[in-house]
């Protein structure tokens, strides 16, 4: 089975501070994971994904995250946040491409 | 590529009556999913088919929800007869067997 925890449903940053969105897979299997953003009244976008190969993984808008398989872990980061990045965020895994789990999503508030 | 097409983008109904929400997946991807959305429960697989056939429906919520997918460029999610427990927004989403891709929502509204 397959699962994703995502630590803190909000996070407020101050605009050019580090942003830091915390993700904790299950899986039994090497994993495929992602991180989807959704802006206010939009679907969810691809921001970046980890299949293979390099573990640090960089996505659009500035956004990168790392896979440690010893610590079951893919966190977002981005060096400076800017107020466009008010949104929510979702962290996800797939071993199949055809089972997709979501975590329950972190809100990310961006204070000017 | 224009995307995952989902129609309409709103929908407001009564309750009772019969409401139906398309999709039309990327060409190429042979995967399609049905998500709902609320700020109750977040984000719910509802169904999903792979080649045009249903593989998971344990999402589904009640006999009141039905989904097809006839051919692989067209799907549809109905619910009837609707509730207003139903109004949430939509997502439809297709993958040609990695990332998965999603469409702007139906934000469905049962009065």
């Amino acid at each position: 089975a397959q699962s994703v925890t995502q630590l803190g449903s909000h996070v407020s940053v101050s605009e050019g501070a580090l942003v830091l969105l915390r993700c904790n897979y299950s899986s039994s299997v090497p994993p495929y994971l992602f991180w989807y953003v959704q802006y206010p009244n939009q679907g969810l976008q691809l921001l970046l994904k980890y299949t293979t190969g390099a573990t640090l993984v960089k996505g659009i808008n500035g956004f990168e995250a790392e896979f440690k398989k010893s610590e079951t872990s893919f966190h977002l980061t981005k060096p400076s946040a800017h107020m466009s990045d008010a949104a929510e965020y979702f962290c996800a895994v797939t071993s199949t491409g055809n089972q997709f789990y979501f975590g329950t999503g972190t809100s990310l508030t961006v204070i000017p | 590529d224009a995307g995952v097409i989902q129609s309409p983008r709103h929908e407001v109904t009564e309750m009772g009556q019969e409401v139906t929400l398309r999709c039309k997946p990327i060409s190429g991807h042979n995967s399609l999913f049905w998500y709902r959305q609320t700020m109750m429960r977040g984000l719910e697989l509802l169904i999903y088919f792979n080649n045009n056939v249903p593989i998971d429906d344990s999402g589904m919520p009640e006999d009141r929800f039905s989904a097809k997918m006839p051919n692989a460029s067209f799907s549809t999610l109905k619910i009837q007869p609707s509730e207003p427990r139903d109004s949430a927004v939509y997502f439809c989403a297709s993958t040609p067997g990695t990332s998965l891709f999603f469409g702007p929502g139906t934000r469905l509204t049962v009065l």
